[in-house]
């Protein structure tokens, strides 16, 4: 069947450090991932998109990766702050015609200082 | 630019009962989607526009959930009757242009829906 999984249990790491969240893939061959952020009461923010023929993308202190063969993706935030604290959610395309959108379940993560 | 705009933020009805929502999507986009998302889960697409035409509605449960976007701008999804597994939050969103590389969707605040 067709899974897409992130951590379930809460990133806590220290201010300062670098925070690393997995999505992983399973029975989809995605054109391209994006992530999101998501703050309590708040809909969605989009934050980087990756193409499949694209290894990694940064912008500013993020850095995401995606690895077709291990059907993973990795989401770095460096020099990670408390602001940074919400939920991740990546997602992929789930159908090449329509540009739907398949979302995983979300990785919280939050920064201590 | 205004973002996404949905109303109302809250709703609470009894089981049964039915409920609508509306989205307002961001000026000039072509592309609006209703999402659900249930408490501790990421969004489910129920519904995609491609400006007032239906591009997927796959997983829209058609037997009680209705949606239209009449003229190709505003949007109301109706549930009719609600359940109790329909409490969730209920995400609008649009994108810019659709086909190709897809554009990143911009979200509204969402309706949280509690069906008691």
């Amino acid at each position: 069947s067709q899974k897409i999984e992130q951590n379930s249990e809460a990133l806590n790491i220290q201010e300062g450090k670098t925070a690393t969240l997995t999505c992983n893939y399973t029975n989809y061959s995605p054109a391209y991932l994006q992530w999101y952020r998501q703050d309590p009461g708040r809909g969605p923010v989009f934050l980087l998109l990756i193409r499949e023929n694209e290894k990694e993308k940064r912008k500013e202190r993020l850095k995401v990766t995606f690895d077709t063969t291990l059907k993973q993706s990795l989401f770095h935030i460096t020099a990670s702050q408390p602001a940074d604290s919400a939920t991740y959610l990546c997602a992929l395309d789930g159908n090449y015609n329509t540009d739907k959108l398949i979302f995983g379940t979300g990785t919280r993560l939050q920064v201590f200082p | 630019e205004a973002g996404v705009a949905q109303s109302p933020r809250y709703k609470i009805i009894e089981k049964r009962q039915s409920v609508a929502f509306w989205c307002n999507p961001i000026s000039g986009h072509a592309t609006l989607y209703w999402y659900q998302q249930i408490l501790g889960q990421g969004p489910k697409l129920l519904i995609q526009f491609q400006n007032n035409g239906v591009v997927d509605d796959s997983q829209l449960p058609k037997d009680r959930f209705s949606a239209e976007r009449l003229k190709g701008v505003d949007s109301t999804l109706k549930i009719q009757p609600a359940k109790l597994e329909d409490s969730a939050v209920y995400l609008c969103a649009s994108s810019l242009v659709f086909g190709g590389d897809q554009d990143e969707q911009y979200f509204g605040p969402g309706t949280r829906l509690t069906v008691t």
